[in-house]
């Protein structure tokens, strides 16, 4: 079953505005962590923020924020001030850590969303 | 502090052939975990070391190797391929288990079999 769900595809945003990205989970681990990567065209995964489920306050990162829901399960990624080096897809994980064998060292990552960023 | 390095970038490989894939981790981090990313399937986690033990493995048939170095380089290998394997192959570091910890991930492998 699909554990991380990015439900767009793709998106425009212009140069300036604020972009959010959706992401919702599903886990019945009761430790977690949220994570989300840009991954330009050159295939790199570059790392932004990370929330863990344990956390009261949601996380930023420079223009980066994370709007956690716990109850709702959705952890959207909000992008400030959109610049064109933006342009790129993005990718919401998420890695269990109850420290179960099936859960060392992996992220379930979501299909990605491709954002495009124009003048 | 150098990144995650991963050689080659780019492979070109016939069916049947094998192939091996090398990453060196951050220095100092023990965990490199692997993951294959396709148009079709997305971003599958292959396989996680940590101290030269393979300590996970995902949904992958046995064609699929890997193994740890003392040094924490980490070696993949893909034997008898199959066109299905062309594919980007991440590696990514951790300092440790347990926590927060971010994993870095190397500029990939562009694996391409003909």
């Amino acid at each position: 079953a699909q554990k991380i769900t990015q439900t767009q595809p793709g998106m425009f945003v212009q140069e300036k505005e604020a972009v959010t990205l959706d992401c919702t989970y599903d886990t019945s681990d009761p430790s977690y962590g949220l994570f989300w990567y840009k991954q330009p065209s050159s295939g790199e995964m570059i790392f932004l923020i990370y929330q863990g489920s344990y956390d009261q306050q949601n996380a930023t990162e420079g223009r980066y924020s994370l709007n956690f829901q716990k109850a709702r399960k959705s952890a959207n990624l909000v992008i400030s001030a959109s610049q064109l080096g933006d342009s790129a897809m993005y990718f919401c994980a998420m890695r269990e850590e109850s420290m179960t064998t099936d859960s060392w060292g992996k992220l379930q990552f979501g299909a990605g969303t491709q954002v495009v960023v124009t003048p | 502090k150098a990144g995650v390095t991963q050689t080659p970038r780019y492979l070109i490989k016939t069916r049947g052939q094998q192939v091996t894939l090398s990453c060196s981790p951050i220095s100092g981090h023990r965990s490199v975990s692997w993951y294959q990313q396709t148009p079709g399937q997305g971003l599958q986690f292959l396989f996680e070391y940590f101290s030269e033990t393979q300590r996970n493995k995902g949904n992958f048939p046995g064609r699929f190797s890997g193994r740890q170095f003392s040094n924490s380089r980490s070696e993949m290998n893909v034997s008898t391929l199959e066109l299905g394997d062309s594919a980007l192959y991440l590696c990514a570091s951790s300092p440790e288990t347990g926590g927060f910890n971010e994993q870095f991930f190397g500029p990939g492998t562009r694996l391409t079999v003909l």
